[in-house]
């Protein structure tokens, strides 16, 4: 199955700035999807990276604040951009493909702190 | 739209014992898969069993096994000789299949606590 490399592992990150999270995989994979974690609560899906092409949002999440890159089809960018406090949360990296047997494999998560 | 419910926040269990996790949903659609997650304290989302839904025979993964019921839209989790390293949040997770339809959708998850 894929690993998933994720960085970083954890950050803490003043308000108005920008962090960008990054996802390795060691395969070639087909899709490729960014979620949020809230404090104690589930996830929730932020995109789908599209390789060569502009990501597909969620409902409530907009390109402007979560900007995403997937230059090809083993890496992925998420940044989160001019964060505040409700931005802290774990973002996770997610591949599915051939691969992972068509499962959904997880990176470790970035866990972000705003302060 | 897609819908999963965990109606059980938080449950605990015995070392040695089972214990049985509750999971519907709700969809229109005919072909998808279901999965259990668990997650522990180090955050790591790891893949616990998968069900497709064309096939009637329960999915198993040693301790790990699935009561799939899809005329009820019921996927429980059985895990039998519970054991402290199964401390964890488990999260039941919806997926459709074919092209096009790859996100999952979550529930609020389960916080088991394995007692020693």
């Amino acid at each position: 199955s894929a690993v998933i490399s994720q960085k970083p592992s954890r950050d803490i990150c003043q308000r108005g700035t920008s962090l960008t999270i990054q996802c390795q995989v060691d395969s070639q994979v087909t899709m490729m999807f960014w979620y949020r974690q809230q404090p104690g609560q589930s996830l929730t899906l932020i995109a789908t990276a599209n390789q060569g092409s502009e990501a597909t949002y969620e409902s409530g999440f907009v390109i402007d604040k979560f900007p995403i890159s997937r230059p090809n089809l083993t890496f992925s960018t998420l940044t989160v951009s001019n964060m505040s406090p409700e931005d802290s949360s774990i973002y996770l990296c997610s591949v599915e493909g051939p691969v992972t047997n068509y499962g959904y494999t997880f990176g470790s998560g970035t866990r972000l702190t705003v302060v | 739209a897609q819908t999963v419910t965990q109606s059980q926040p938080e449950m605990s269990v015995q070392e040695a014992e089972t214990v049985t996790l509750s999971c519907t949903y709700d969809t229109s659609e005919n072909n998808y898969y279901l999965f259990w997650y668990k997650q522990p304290p180090s955050r790591q989302m790891i893949l616990v069993i998968r069900q497709e839904a064309y096939k009637q025979q329960n999915a198993t993964e040693n301790r790990f096994s699935v009561n799939f019921q899809k005329a009820a839209k019921s996927f429980s989790l059985k895990i039998s000789d519970s054991q402290l390293g199964d401390t964890a949040m488990y999260f039941c997770a919806f997926g459709l299949s074919g092209a096009g339809s790859y996100q999952l959708t979550f529930g609020k998850g389960t916080k088991l606590s394995v007692i020693p």
